[in-house]
């Protein structure tokens, strides 16, 4: 099946700088890949998505990349604000099948 | 905004004791899922449910588990005989297509 690696873990960044989180996928069939959000006591909310055929998605201070020949994708977070701390999760699934293979997450911490 | 709810947030239970962890999908969805996160590791994929069938498990998704629609509007897991290893945050999901949208989840502790 599929399996999704995300790097760092952890990562602090200045308000203001940005955040760039990245994840490596294994099944090539794999054509959605969707980047989650989760705050303290909350559920995983989507954030942004990408399918396969397009190289990025920006919205607003939020892009998305993806290189489907090396089987990796990143959420990139500009302007970071005190807000933007949370974890991230990146999933990635075959589209039709909506089983989505997640990552590890990862703890993004704003310093104001 | 719509959202999928889920009671209790927090349910502790004796091992060995059945549970049954409740969820409301948005109301238009079609398509309802289960997660879980052990703590410090992955959300795992558990299993997914479209006309009032499941379409989808996964290796976890043993005996013990089941799922049921009763009423048109809950969605609810059921774990048989609980297990120490069950300990985890369960999440349910709903979507209309693909973007599953989760709920905040309840966190099982089994003791």
């Amino acid at each position: 099946g599929e399996n999704v690696e995300q790097h760092p873990s952890t990562l602090s960044v200045q308000e203001g700088d940005s955040a760039v989180i990245k994840c490596t996928y294994s099944d090539s069939a794999s054509n959605y890949f969707p980047w989650y959000k989760q705050e303290l006591g909350k559920g995983p909310q989507l954030i942004i998505d990408i399918r396969s055929n397009v190289g990025e998605k920006k919205d607003q201070r939020i892009a998305v990349t993806l290189n489907k020949t090396a089987k990796h994708f990143s959420l990139h977070i500009t302007e970071t604000q005190p807000e933007d701390s949370a974890v991230y999760f990146c999933a990635a699934s075959r589209e039709g099948n909506n089983r989505l293979a997640f990552g590890k997450g990862n703890q993004v911490v704003v310093i104001p | 905004e719509p959202e999928v709810t889920q009671t209790p947030s927090h349910q502790v239970t004796q091992m060995g004791q059945e549970v049954i962890l409740r969820c409301v999908p948005i109301s238009n969805h079609l398509y309802f899922y289960w997660y879980r996160q052990i703590l410090g590791q992955k959300v795992e994929f558990l299993v997914s449910f479209y006309n009032n069938e499941i379409s989808e498990k996964s290796e976890i998704f043993d005996d013990q588990f089941s799922v049921e629609r009763p009423d048109g509007s809950n969605f609810t897991l059921k774990i048989r005989s609980t297990k120490l290893e069950d300990s985890a945050m369960y999440f349910c999901a709903s979507s209309e297509r693909l973007h599953p949208l989760f709920g905040s989840g309840t966190r099982l502790t089994v003791v």
